[in-house]
């Protein structure tokens, strides 16, 4: 049962233009969420986060969006550089003390010159 | 700091012999993950340890693959008899007990043949 997805294996998108990745849920539980980026041969590293009593965070170029009503959350990067190609997982921790992260499936994002 | 330190990078062995990963977390953090990435599975947890103690090892995929943490600064992830299944990257995570960002080592790439 995977409680959080990511639908689109992956995205390619013009340097200059906007990125958005999707990622939707299925557990209400959840009360925060990451966004991990991953360049091939290195572990993910943490890029943005966003608490459920938001429903936008912005970081630079990154903005996490939620939708608590759709169980739905995006990431928009704006504007997209060739160097933002990587892998992007969502991620959301269990809810209770132990916060171990579950991941969606990972979405590849090739930034074209 | 470093950072989490997992050896060795990469490891091919022949089917039934046993593999040792290796990881040093973050000094200070007390939380501890191994996760393995696949193709078809994603990332997906395979055991967690806070202060040294092994709290879910639910995600552990057979009895061939064990775990421990010996002391705060170092955890291991055995495998025996190696399987070529098992080929993935094995990454292993550290974070502070109760947050939500967990740090990244840079994963060991196993491969059984």
């Amino acid at each position: 049962d995977q409680q959080v997805k990511q639908n689109s294996p992956s995205l390619s998108v013009q340097e200059g233009r906007i990125s958005i990745l999707n990622c939707d849920y299925t557990n209400s539980m959840f009360d925060y969420f990451l966004w991990y980026k991953k360049y091939p041969a290195e572990g993910p590293t943490f890029l943005i986060s966003i608490s459920s009593i938001k429903d936008k965070n912005e970081d630079g170029r990154f903005t996490v969006f939620l939708n608590k009503s759709a169980k739905h959350l995006s990431l928009h990067i704006v504007p997209s550089q060739p160097g933002d190609s990587a892998v992007y997982f969502c991620a959301a921790p269990t809810p209770g003390s132990a916060r171990q992260l579950t991941f969606g499936s990972g979405t590849q994002l090739t930034v074209l010159p | 700091d470093a950072g989490v330190i997992q050896s060795p990078r990469h490891e091919v062995t022949e089917m039934g012999q046993e593999v040792t990963l290796r990881c040093k977390p973050i000094s200070g953090h007390n939380s501890l993950f191994w996760y393995r990435q696949t193709m078809m599975r994603g990332l997906e947890l395979l055991i967690y340890f806070n202060n040294n103690v092994p709290i879910d090892d639910s995600g552990m995929p057979e009895d061939r693959f064990s775990a421990k943490m010996p002391n705060a600064s170092f955890s291991t992830l055995k495998i025996q008899p190696s399987e070529p299944r098992d080929s993935a990257v094995y990454f292993c995570a550290s974070s502070l007990m109760g947050d939500t960002e967990a740090f990244f080592g840079q994963g060991t790439r196993l491969t059984v043949v």
